[in-house]
């Protein structure tokens, strides 16, 4: 168990809808990493939160959007879903070891958009 | 820019065999750490091992050992004896900066199957 919890673990959806994605971080972490595994792009960076604040922004679509809290929990907003979206998203964070880019890794949330 | 190359899309060995998944890794930092992941087909993404740039000791952790050779931007991974439950796909990874953060890049995975 890493310590970071996503929810929901599965999500079943039709195109043109909006889904929102939750993240706990471990206990003391700061910063919230999402990424994307697909098929046939393997995991993709999307964006970086630290502190309630963007941090780095990869392959994120402007369809989507994420968001920290002050309790410093995320939230990945999917908009206008395509088929292409049909992914695992993963959460993870990082604090002490932040230096060094270790992530621990939530479960991930399957979305499948039909 | 980073890149992590896993050569290796899919292995298939037979139980008790030893197997090496290669990776290698491109970065212009001269402060990096590397990492090896696991997914097992439940989905979630197991952390093996970090190593950083200036540690080019090799490890050995039970029936996993990893050989770091800067020389050649290779991380490569051994498993000893390979058992049914190693079945997984096995990520390789690389942290260095971007910008003002850290980011990790991920290679490609690669597919091990052991069989019985």
């Amino acid at each position: 168990d890493s310590g970071v919890t996503q929810t929901p673990k599965h999500l079943i959806t039709a195109t043109g809808q909006r889904v929102t994605l939750r993240c706990s971080p471990r206990s003391g972490d700061l910063s919230v990493y999402w990424y994307q595994q697909s098929l046939d792009q393997g995991l993709q960076f999307l964006i970086q939160y630290y502190n309630g604040e963007e941090r780095a922004k990869g392959n994120i679509l402007e369809r989507f959007s994420a968001q920290q809290f002050p309790d410093l929990h995320s939230e990945l907003n999917l908009s206008s879903l395509e088929l292409g979206d049909s992914a695992l998203y993963f959460c993870a964070s990082s604090g002490q070891a932040a230096n060094t880019g270790e992530l621990f890794f939530g479960e991930g949330s399957r979305l499948t958009v039909l | 820019a980073q890149k992590v190359t896993q050569a290796q899309t899919e292995i298939s060995v037979v139980e008790k065999e030893d197997v090496t998944l290669d990776c290698v890794y491109e970065t212009r930092d001269t402060t990096y750490y590397l990492f090896w992941y696991k997914q097992p087909p439940s989905g979630e993404l197991v952390f093996l091992i970090r190593r950083n740039s200036f540690d080019e000791q090799n490890e050995i952790s039970g029936r996993y050992s990893w050989n770091f050779q800067k020389s050649t931007s290779s991380f490569n991974f051994t498993i000893t004896a390979s058992q049914v439950v190693d079945s997984a796909v096995y990520f390789c990874a690389l942290s260095s900066f971007s910008g003002s953060a850290r980011q990790l890049t991920f290679g490609s995975g690669t597919q091990l199957t052991v069989l019985p």
